[in-house]
């Protein structure tokens, strides 16, 4: 069973229009972390939340922690091509400076011009 | 470049064979991570390196998976009697230690994708 699920798996959208992709777990995590995976390449860090109910933003990119820390959302206004990829949550459990990091499945998603 | 360099970016190998792949961390950084990634899946955790101390190693999936970081910068991956389940991309990530609260980011290489025939 996965520890993280992300909804839905894969996405195909038109350029322009938004989405919101999910990130849940029955556990709670200190940390969650965003990344962009690109066909053949590792995947880029997008962004930490570390406090419940925390939100940040990356221009066109919305990053949610749950009040809980039991799930993160992650919205795109306006998507263009270059949004396509997979998109990765990836959460941290511990309070010391290590700690294993446990991935998602991912959402693939699909930017049609 | 300054990023994370892994080699080969591809290996195919008959069902037996040993195979070794390498990975060349950011200079500087402590923490080393090894992951598998499955086509269309996301990368799970094989070993964690701090320095040259291998401080997790139980996402190794069998005694057939060996990693090493003698000198605390350059790792190698080491697959002994290859078989078919192990094709895969092999991601490795390194960071500076972060703090308590805080993880370091991850800087990922871009894999080496293993192919087991």
């Amino acid at each position: 069973t996965q520890l993280l699920e992300q909804s839905p798996q894969f996405l195909s959208i038109q350029e322009g229009e938004n989405l919101t992709v999910y990130c849940n777990s029955s556990s709670v995590f200190s940390s969650l972390q965003w990344y962009r995976q690109e066909p053949g390449e590792g995947p880029v860090l997008l962004v930490t939340v570390v406090t419940g109910g925390e939100v940040k933003k990356l221009k066109r990119l919305t990053f949610q922690f749950g009040d809980a820390r039991k799930d993160s959302s992650l919205h795109i206004t306006a998507a263009q091509p270059g949004d396509t990829g997979l998109y990765l949550c990836a959460g941290t459990r511990g309070k010391t400076s290590y700690d294993k990091v446990i991935f998602g499945p991912g959402t693939s998603l699909s930017v049609i011009p | 470049g300054a990023g994370v360099s892994q080699s080969p970016r591809y290996k195919v190998a008959k069902r037996g064979q040993d195979v070794a792949l390498r990975c060349d961390p950011i200079s500087g950084h402590v923490s080393l991570f090894w992951y598998q990634q499955a086509l269309g899946q996301g990368p799970e955790f094989l070993t964690y390196f701090q320095n040259e101390a291998q401080l997790d190693k139980s996402g190794l999936p069998s005694d057939r998976f060996f990693a090493e970081r003698p000198e605390g910068s350059v790792s190698t991956l080491k697959i002994q009697r290859t078989q078919q389940e192990d094709s895969a991309v092999y991601l490795c990530a390194s960071s500076f230690a972060g703090t308590r609260s805080l993880p370091g980011p991850q800087h990922f290489g871009d894999g080496t994708r293993l192919s087991i025939l």
